[in-house]
C-alpha cells in the first residue's frame, strides 16, 4: 500500500543553523502539507502546496520556513534558522485532491521529530 | 478561530471493555470531519472521513457518529485489544472543499490492558 515517507526520523540542531525535512508523498497525490506537534500540544497546520505554490499559510509559516518541491517526487520543509520553540514533531501529509476518491483524506507520514540545542 | 476539543484526555480500560470518546467542533460552515489512529513511532492512520450530518461509519470493530448540527462526533470501540492501544485524533477541516486544512483536537489516548 502506498504510503508517505519522511526522513530523518529524528534531527538535532543547533539554535541558528538551517534544516531540511524531508518527505516523499504518496506518487499520483496533487496536495502537499505540513503539519507540526510540539510536545504536549495539539498537532497544528503549518503550509499547504499545490500546483508548485503554497495555497496556504498559518502565522507559524514565516518568512524562516519555506517549502519545495524540487522533483515531482520530494517535498521538503526549510527551517532557515533554527530556535529553540522550532522543536517539535513535524509531519508531512499527501491527499489526492478535490474529486478523489478518498474524499480528500490526508495521508501522514510518520513524522521528524526536531530538536533545536 | 476554529477550535477543536476531544474528551476524555486519556483512557485506561480492560481487555473486551467498549469505549467511547467525543470529538466537539463549532458546527458554522462544517464541510467534513477526519478521524486518525496514531501509534507511537507510527504514521498517524486514517480511520473515518464524515461529510453528513448523521453520518455513521464503521471500520471492523471500531465505529464513528457524526453530528452537525450540535458539533459533535462520537468514536466508538467495541470489544476492546490491546493493539487497539494508541491516540485517536480528530481533526476538522477547514474550508470549503476536501482540500483545506486540518484543525487538530488534542487527541484521546487510550490504553487498554489486556
Amino acid at each position: 500500500e502506498p504510503e508517505v515517507t519522511q526522513t530523518p526520523s529524528h534531527q538535532v540542531t543547533q539554535m541558528g543553523q538551517e534544516v531540511i525535512l524531508r518527505c516523499v508523498p504518496i506518487s499520483n497525490h496533487l496536495y502537499f502539507y505540513w503539519y507540526r506537534q510540539i510536545l504536549g500540544q495539539k498537532v497544528e497546520f503549518l503550509v499547504s502546496f499545490y500546483n508548485n505554490e503554497i495555497s496556504e499559510k498559518s502565522e507559524i509559516f514565516d518568512d524562516q520556513f519555506s517549502v519545495e518541491r524540487p522533483d515531482g517526487s520530494n517535498f521538503t520543509l526549510k527551517i532557515r534558522s533554527t530556535k529553540l520553540e522550532d522543536s517539535a514533531m513535524y509531519f508531512c501529509a499527501s491527499s489526492g485532491g478535490a474529486s478523489d476518491y478518498s474524499r480528500g483524506t490526508q495521508y501522514f507520514g510518520p513524522g521528524t521529530r526536531l530538536t533545536v540545542l | 478561530i476554529l477550535n477543536v476539543e476531544q474528551s476524555p484526555q486519556s483512557l485506561h480500560v480492560q481487555e473486551g471493555d467498549s469505549t467511547n470518546f467525543t470529538c466537539s467542533f463549532p458546527s458554522s460552515n462544517f464541510y467534513a470531519l477526519h478521524w486518525y489512529r496514531w501509534e507511537t513511532a507510527k504514521s498517524p492512520e486514517a480511520l473515518f472521513v464524515m461529510t453528513l450530518n448523521g453520518d455513521e461509519k464503521k471500520k471492523g470493530r471500531i465505529s464513528a457518529t457524526l453530528n452537525t448540527k450540535e458539533g459533535y462526533s462520537y468514536l466508538y470501540i467495541k470489544g476492546s485489544q490491546p493493539e487497539d492501544s494508541a491516540t485517536y485524533l480528530c481533526a476538522r477541516l477547514q474550508g470549503s472543499s476536501n482540500t483545506g486544512k486540518l484543525i487538530f483536537g488534542q487527541g484521546t489516548t487510550l490504553q487498554v490492558k489486556p
